[in-house]
């Protein structure tokens, strides 16, 4: 089966304006987690979905930053009005159930120039 | 704060050579401990986990690390490294008191083996 996918793979825009970031986790996997790695950093996590429940969006750095997701599909991370610390690649990962083995996609390289 | 250390930053080592990596967390309680490696251009993958049972966990490509309780540790070893083992290696952890279910990163080690 198809792993973690994310879009885009790479995306450029101008400081204040607004992007959506893709992300389709494994199908069949309930919970849903976006990170962030800036350069030369570990991974940051950023919001957490599981199932119907209410998402975890404890490590969600500023109200700019927004993330949703349909059911147990498709999530998209939205951050409006970037700034240049921004610039990181975002990772999306799925798992079977919480706390189990995690699965990354290929991440979407975010510059704000 | 809770955290998770690995000591070193790069390393720098020749074929055949053993390998040990450091990680230390400062999470309370029953964790889960993994160890993720990114090679260069792809994305990270899973090493080898730990949940409970045995200390000494297998993972793929003839890696392996001990959980050490008393020690707060999950050292990642390999006895003889190739040059294709050139990755970044990250260790995680989740669970327990404090970490919850999101994984919680060190900064990451860079392994560089010439041939």
């Amino acid at each position: 089966g198809a792993g973690v996918s994310q879009s885009p793979s790479n995306k450029v825009t101008e400081k204040g304006k607004d992007v959506e970031l893709r992300c389709d986790p494994i199908s069949g996997h309930t919970a849903l987690y976006w990170y962030r790695q800036r350069l030369g950093q570990g991974l940051e996590f950023l919001i957490y979905f599981q199932g119907n429940s209410a998402p975890d969006k404890s490590g969600l750095p500023s109200d700019r930053f927004s993330a949703e997701r349909t059911g147990e599909s498709v999530s998209t991370l939205t951050i409006q009005r970037t700034q240049q610390e921004d610039s990181a690649v975002y990772l999306c990962a799925s798992s079977l159930v919480s706390l189990g083995e995690q699965y990354f996609g290929p991440g979407t390289r975010l510059t704000v120039t | 704060a809770q955290s998770v250390s690995q000591h070193n930053h790069h390393v720098i080592l020749s074929e055949a050579a053993s390998l040990e990596l450091g990680c230390n967390y400062s999470y309370g309680g029953t964790v889960n401990l993994f160890w993720y490696v990114q090679y260069p251009g792809q994305h990270l993958q899973l090493l080898l986990k730990y949940f409970s049972g045995d200390p000494l966990v297998k993972g793929i490509k003839g890696f392996e690390a001990e959980f050490i309780k008393s020690k707060f540790s999950f050292n990642l070893r390999k006895p003889s490294v190739q040059w294709s083992d050139t990755a970044e290696y990250f260790c995680a952890v989740n669970g327990g008191r404090q970490a919850g279910t999101a994984l919680i990163f060190g900064k990451g080690t860079t392994l560089s083996v010439s041939s």
